[in-house]
């Protein structure tokens, strides 16, 4: 089974700032990698596809990428909308969710 | 507007059962792999199971093996979860969701409460 090893699990972070979010697959998954937002009581939404691929209608602030087995979600301008918790999921071999991010106000 | 709906939710004995359900509507569900995912409140996301689009192949995570099973039903454009042998730890909001080859889960249910409890 793959793992997903998510870091950090909370983040304190002002308005502005830039968040960088890390996940990291227990084997190669290529690009088969998708980080979901989920805001408390609601269902999670993805936010980028294949690594790096932004979904429709997501704001370009939202940024991934990938070095190897190591992905990274970076918001460049964190916005008052953005305070949520953060998945990360591999579906290049079954499907596997990282622990979560909780992105909080600092 | 593409939608998923759950129900059937609700409480639970230890050892009881529970079949939930998800009503899809605004795009052709039977050609979508489906999935049940599950989060216990406060906590992170745990895939449940997944269905092929006809039917046919359905795939559980080992706490599920045995005891749950995943059913569709693409004339009424319904997901099924029947859920037997119910445990505490079993209790969770349960999502369906929508399998996109390239977009991964890209439309979620609503969420529906499974308590387990005496």
């Amino acid at each position: 089974d793959i793992q997903m090893t998510q870091s950090p699990s909370t983040l304190s972070a002002s308005v502005g700032d830039r968040v960088t979010i890390t996940c990291r697959a227990s084997q190669t998954i290529d690009s088969w990698l998708a980080w979901y937002q989920q805001k408390p009581g609601r269902a999670p939404k993805v936010l980028i596809y294949k690594a790096s691929i932004l979904e429709s209608g997501v704001p370009s602030r939202f940024s991934g990428s990938r070095s190897g087995t190591e992905f990274t979600l970076t918001i460049s301008s964190l916005q008052p909308d953005d305070f949520a918790t953060y998945y990360c999921q591999q579906y290049g071999s079954y499907w596997t969710f990282g622990q979560g991010t909780k992105v909080e106000i600092k | 507007e593409e939608q998923l709906v759950e129900s059937g939710g609700g409480l639970v004995q230890p050892g009881g059962s529970l079949r939930l359900s998800c009503a899809a509507s605004g795009f052709p569900f039977r050609i979508y792999w489906m999935h049940w995912v599950r989060q216990v409140p406060g906590k992170g996301l745990v895939w449940v199971s997944r269905i092929q689009s006809d039917g046919t192949v359905t795939t559980y995570a080992d706490f599920a093996k045995g005891r749950f099973t995943m059913s569709r039903d693409n004339a009424k454009d319904t997901l099924y979860l029947q859920m037997n042998s119910l445990r505490a730890e079993d209790t969770a909001v349960y999502y369906c969701a929508r399998e996109d080859p390239l977009y991964a889960f890209n439309l979620w249910g609503q969420g529906i409460m499974v308590t387990v409890s005496s």
